[in-house]
């Protein structure tokens, strides 16, 4: 398979709890974008790494949140002390930068339950 | 910061029916794309627009970018049940590389 993939699918956590998911993108793109996504609302913006350098990190994103791209391959998006308001769809892309088409190509996502 | 809105939120039309959505950024869009997310799905490219002015078509699917560089639409005209999903657009500003994606529109159609 050389599209985005996302692990887990799926994680259900206790109100306090660290998560960690993974990403590994499309191999040959040097961009990484973390989004997450609630019911009924558009992916919101929450990091974007150009190979291994983070270059943006929303402004709304609490300090709890952290990624990393140590290697400009895979990436690493960690949740500290989790919140139920964090459960969402936590979704990846990944896209080649350049002068020609730039599309985002997504994961399946990582859906977070926080009970 | 950069906000990219959507109209209408949610659109019901018969199977047939023409259907448009449109989008508006806040600030000038160096392009604009447009992804479609089906039901339980990620979303998926579609297309990217780059030029002011600029109109693509796929099939029955009619995008247009705006003059300004700050509004798009997408159009399909004589909707199928397999167009049923949520459409966003997205866009870069200036040399950023930040996609943001806009608040979607859902689209039912019905036989």
């Amino acid at each position: 398979d050389t599209g985005v993939s996302q692990d887990p699918r799926h994680k259900i956590t206790k109100r306090g709890q660290n998560v960690t998911f993974r990403c590994d993108p499309i191999s040959e793109h040097n961009r990484l974008y973390w989004y997450r996504q609630t019911l009924g609302q558009g992916p919101e913006f929450l990091t974007y790494f150009q190979n291994e350098a983070q270059l943006e990190k929303s402004r709304l994103l609490s300090d709890r949140f952290s990624a990393e791209r140590p290697k400009g391959s895979f990436s690493t998006l960690e949740i500290q002390r989790t919140e139920q308001g964090d459960s969402a769809m936590y979704l990846c892309a990944s896209s080649l930068s350049g002068t020609g088409v730039t599309e985002a190509f997504f994961g399946q996502g990582t859906r977070l339950t926080v009970v | 910061g950069q906000q990219v809105m959507q109209i209408p939120q949610y659109q019901h039309v018969q199977e047939g029916e023409d259907f448009t959505t449109y989008c508006n950024s806040s600030t000038t869009l160096s392009n604009i794309q447009w992804y479609k997310q089906r039901p339980g799905g990620h979303p998926v490219f579609l297309i990217q627009l780059v030029k002011s002015g600029e109109v693509k078509k796929q099939k029955r699917l009619t995008f247009q970018f705006g003059e300004a560089k700050k509004n798009s639409s997408l159009h399909i005209t004589a909707t199928q049940t397999t167009d049923v999903g949520t459409y966003f657009c997205a866009g870069y500003t200036g040399t950023a590389s930040k996609l943001t994606f806009g608040t979607g529109t859902r689209l039912q159609v019905t036989l």
